[in-house]
């Protein structure tokens, strides 16, 4: 399996604050990795699907970028609304997985 | 907008079979290929078997051998059933939408979730 390595685990920053994860991949899956959303209670929401390509609706403040085994996801400007874990998910490979999530914590 | 609505008991005993029901309005059941994913705070997201409405059935090994997966198209459902069940498996479970193709894998829509717990 192709394991998704996320990092940090949790971060807590200020509104407005630029804020990046980052999730390593075990092997190379290209850019075939999407980023989730998942406030407390609610399913995950995809936000960016294969590595850079941002949801319809969802705000420019997020992006992503990367390739091979490094993968990145920023906020440019954290907003109050954005407190909520944030995963990667691979689907190079089956099964697909998931990173451990990042939980974003507003100061 | 596509709506998923899962169904099913909330409690059970180690041993018994889960069985789940996904219920797609606002799409046809042919538009998408339909995945279970469950979540608990031990084991995370974990992707357990996606399903199409041809019957094109794909499984996480790591779960094959207790999982099995259902599609009624007439009734735009689809089910799960989990066999010989333990604690470990109790979690959230999700059924989601999935497009797959050249580039495309990712579960958009997702159903609200279902609280499942195994125990005695």
């Amino acid at each position: 399996d192709v394991e998704m390595t996320q990092s940090p685990s949790s971060l807590s920053a200020f509104v407005g604050d630029r804020v990046t994860i980052t999730c390593q991949a075990s092997q190379d899956i290209s850019n075939l990795v999407n980023w989730y959303q998942q406030k407390p209670g609610k399913a995950p929401k995809v936000l960016i699907h294969a590595a850079s390509n941002l949801e319809t609706g969802v705000p420019s403040r997020f992006s992503g970028r990367g390739s091979g085994t490094e993968f990145t996801f920023t906020i440019s400007s954290l907003q109050p609304e954005d407190t909520a874990t944030y995963y990667c998910q691979q689907y190079d490979n089956l099964p697909y997985t998931f990173g451990q999530g990042t939980q974003l914590k507003i100061k | 907008q596509v709506h998923l609505q899962e169904s099913g008991p909330g409690l059970l005993k180690p041993s018994e079979t889960l069985s789940l029901t996904c219920t797609v309005s606002g799409a046809s059941i042919h538009d998408y290929f339909w995945t279970w994913i469950r979540q608990s705070p031990g084991k995370g997201l974990e992707w357990i078997a996606y399903i199409s409405s041809s019957g094109t059935i794909n499984y996480n090994l790591s779960l094959r051998s207790r999982v099995g997966l259902l599609i009624d198209t007439s009734k735009n459902q689809f089910s799960l059933q989990l066999e010989s069940l333990t604690a470990a498996d109790t979690a959230v479970y999700y059924c989601a939408g999935l497009k797959i193709g050249i580039g495309v894998g990712w579960f958009d829509p997702w159903g609200q979730g279902a609280q499942v717990t195994v125990s005695s």
